[in-house]
């Protein structure tokens, strides 16, 4: 089945550790994201990346970091500098249309970090 | 991109259409109406899109007013699983900065 996926679902950290969050895609899309959602609201964009070995801040990338080295994966890390790391992780993909814009995202079924 | 407004709740009976409505009065002529739902606490649901006229699919309908400055998402049967919160989304096709925008959209509630 294609898809994206993400793990783990559930993460506990203790506060003032580094941790990692992973997103697959098996799709061959070209974009791939990492939104942030807090309880009663909606997304907000940390990083993203329309290409291998190249990824942009998006509006919070503050305390976050990013690697694109393979097409099918774009794995977050939520470093200690994240003041409130605590939230709802969802990693995103589109694929790119010859037009060189791109389609519809399409979502992985997201992580759930809880910083104790 | 455009910001729009949505109302923060609704409810629905089972089997009835849904309708949600969307205001986008900022919008420009080169950004289109994005549609997506999320069930609670799984990821975004791509549900529709549009630049200018309806569009139907298997999911929804939307229907996009002549001026562009309201929108309106139409689920014709609706469920009890389609109780979820629903986004209205204006942008772009961007060549270089792809991102959605998601505001706090419209949670729907379809009863019994």
């Amino acid at each position: 089945d294609g898809g994206i996926t993400q793990s783990p679902k559930y993460l506990f950290r203790k506060e003032g550790q580094n941790v990692t969050l992973s997103c697959e895609q098996n799709l061959n899309h070209d974009a791939m994201y990492w939104y942030r959602q807090d309880p009663g609201q909606g997304l907000r964009l940390i990083y993203y990346s329309q290409i291998v070995n190249d990824f942009q801040k998006g509006d919070i990338a503050e305390g976050y970091s990013v690697s694109r080295e393979k097409k099918e994966s774009f794995p977050l890390t939520v470093t200690s500098a994240q003041k409130n790391p605590t939230a709802f992780y969802l990693c995103a993909s589109s694929t790119r249309k010859t037009s060189g814009t791109y389609n519809e995202q399409f979502f992985g079924p997201g992580t759930r970090l809880t910083v104790l | 991109d455009a910001k729009t407004t949505q109302p923060p709740s609704m409810d629905c009976a089972e089997g009835r259409a849904a309708n949600l409505p969307c205001n986008h009065s900022t919008i420009s002529g080169n950004e289109y109406v994005y549609w997506y739902r999320q069930i609670h606490s799984q990821g975004p649901q791509y549900i529709i899109h549009g630049l200018k006229n309806n569009e139907t699919n298997e999911m929804a309908s939307l229907i996009i007013t002549e001026d562009r400055k309201s929108s309106t998402l139409i689920l014709p049967h609706a469920t009890l699983r389609d109780t979820a919160v629903y986004y209205c989304i204006v942008r772009v096709a961007h060549f270089n900065n792809n991102d959605m925008r998601f505001g706090a959209g419209t949670r729907l509630t379809v009863k019994p």
